[in-house]
């Protein structure tokens, strides 16, 4: 069974970092991409960003809102993304999920069950 | 970047109506990479089509998705009270890919 577990938010004051885990199983990570996707609370859908699969040698890409703040990372032999968040601000706080894209395969088809960042002093 | 404009806002249908939701890119969706997702409150979004046209694992098939080029559309055929939630759109062809604002399907 393909899942994947969210993990690591919390609060954090304005300025702070926070780092996220996206822990996979039930599938062959290197074969995926995974996607980080937000939400407000109250709010639509907000992507991210990505790191892509192996054959696409893991790049990443960023949305131009968290780019240069956000770094995506994977460890393959941890099954495990990451998201770490650094000189967070207060319209960061959202409830953060990972989701993958299998390589060949339809985008989204597991999330993870999502984790709350608030980002408040 | 692409920007999807989802109409309309909100939708108020009876259980066993039709629904139909449209998606309208700022510029054409390469390779009609154009996805659809469910969410109920609390819960992560579910796949529901992807490629425009083509229905996800152990989706029912009232819900159908088609369209190309700027232009989508998702329908359900007759609406079932597990139906009644937020739809959005997405586009995956372009970098950085993006949502649309949702339309919410409420029961009239």
């Amino acid at each position: 069974e393909v899942q994947l577990v969210d993990s690591g938010g919390g609060l954090v004051q304005p300025g702070g970092s926070l780092k996220l885990s996206c822990a996979a199983s039930g599938f062959t990570f290197t074969d995926s991409a995974i996607h980080w996707v937000r939400q407000a609370s109250g709010k639509g859908l907000e992507w991210v960003g990505r790191i892509r699969s192996k054959p696409n040698n893991y790049a990443t890409t960023y949305a131009a809102s968290v780019r240069g703040r956000f770094t995506i990372s994977r460890d393959n032999s941890k099954n495990t993304a990451y998201l770490l968040m650094n000189s967070l601000k207060t319209e960061d706080t959202a409830v953060y999920y990972c989701t993958r894209h299998e390589i060949l395969g339809p985008p989204g088809d597991n999330w993870g069950q999502g984790t709350l960042v608030t980002v408040s002093s | 970047e692409i920007v999807l404009t989802q109409s309309p806002g909100t939708l108020s249908l009876s259980p066993g109506e039709g629904a139909t939701l449209s998606c309208r890119a700022s510029q054409s969706v390469s390779s009609s990479y154009l996805a659809w997702f469910q969410q109920k409150p609390g819960q992560a979004p579910r796949l529901l089509i992807y490629g425009a046209s083509n229905r996800a694992t152990g989706i029912p098939d009232r819900f159908s998705g088609s369209g190309s080029g700027t232009d989508f559309t998702l329908t359900i055929s007759r609406l079932e009270p597990e139906d009644f939630a937020v739809y959005y759109c997405q586009q995956y062809g372009s970098s950085p890919l993006t949502f649309g604002g949702g339309t919410k399907v409420e029961i009239k």
